[in-house]
């Protein structure tokens, strides 16, 4: 059965802080690794990582995969409040079935 | 572009009622998903459909959950008899096709089994 776990469960941070977030995973065939946002109610997508060593980069956010080591870690610099959500780390496997963590929450105080 | 629609956004029943839940994906979207999120866990999924046709409900628990995309386009999600561990938020999810990886989520139905 796929796994994907998540660390820290839960993290507070100050604005300005600079976080990284964990994602293990065990997956038979794997296709992708992604990362969602989730505040309020729906995931809104954020990366989507297949080759290792290849930093994907949008804005302050930031995100790496280790296929050989199975992980993979998503950075965020510079937190604002508005960075305050649950961020879920997925894993596909080649029937296109996604397996999610239970998510990082993460809280940044003005 | 429309968003992931999904109705009604929020259900409370007594166990052992029926309830069921309404979802219409991004227009042209080939593949729907349906998911269970109990509070504290990530999405788990219940049922991927690709046009009408099922993809995987290995998760599905068929004894009192049912869903169809009868025609290829929007989805319902019935359960038949309720149970106190379904209350959860079910969201619906699309993609454009298997192979394009990112998903879309609807904004999702809170039901709470009382």
């Amino acid at each position: 059965e796929d796994k994907v776990v998540q660390s820290p469960l839960s993290l507070v941070v100050h604005e300005g802080d600079t976080v990284t977030l964990n994602c293990s995973y065990e997956v038979t065939n794997f296709r992708s690794l992604l990362w969602y946002k989730q505040e309020k109610k729906a995931p809104t997508f954020l990366f989507m990582l297949t080759s290792s060593g290849i930093e994907k980069k949008s804005g302050r956010l930031s995100s790496i995969l280790d296929k050989k080591e199975l992980f993979s870690i998503l950075n965020i610099t510079a937190t604002q409040t508005g960075d305050s959500a649950i961020y879920l780390c997925a894993v596909e496997n080649n029937a296109g079935k996604s397996t999610f963590g239970d998510g990082t929450t993460l809280t940044v105080k003005p | 572009e429309a968003g992931v629609a999904q109705s009604p956004r929020y259900k409370i029943i007594e166990k052992r009622q029926s309830v069921a839940f309404w979802c219409n994906p991004i227009s042209g979207h080939a593949t729907l998903y349906w998911y269970q999120q109990i509070l504290g866990q990530g999405p788990k999924l219940l049922i991927q459909f690709q046009n009408n046709g099922v993809v995987d409900d290995s998760q599905l628990p068929k004894d009192r959950f049912s869903a169809e995309r009868l025609k290829g386009v929007d989805s319902t999600l019935k359960i038949q008899p309720a149970k106190l561990e379904d209350s959860a938020v079910y969201l619906c999810a699309s993609s454009l096709a298997p192979s394009k990886h990112e998903q879309y989520f609807g904004p999702g139905t809170r039901l709470t089994v009382t």
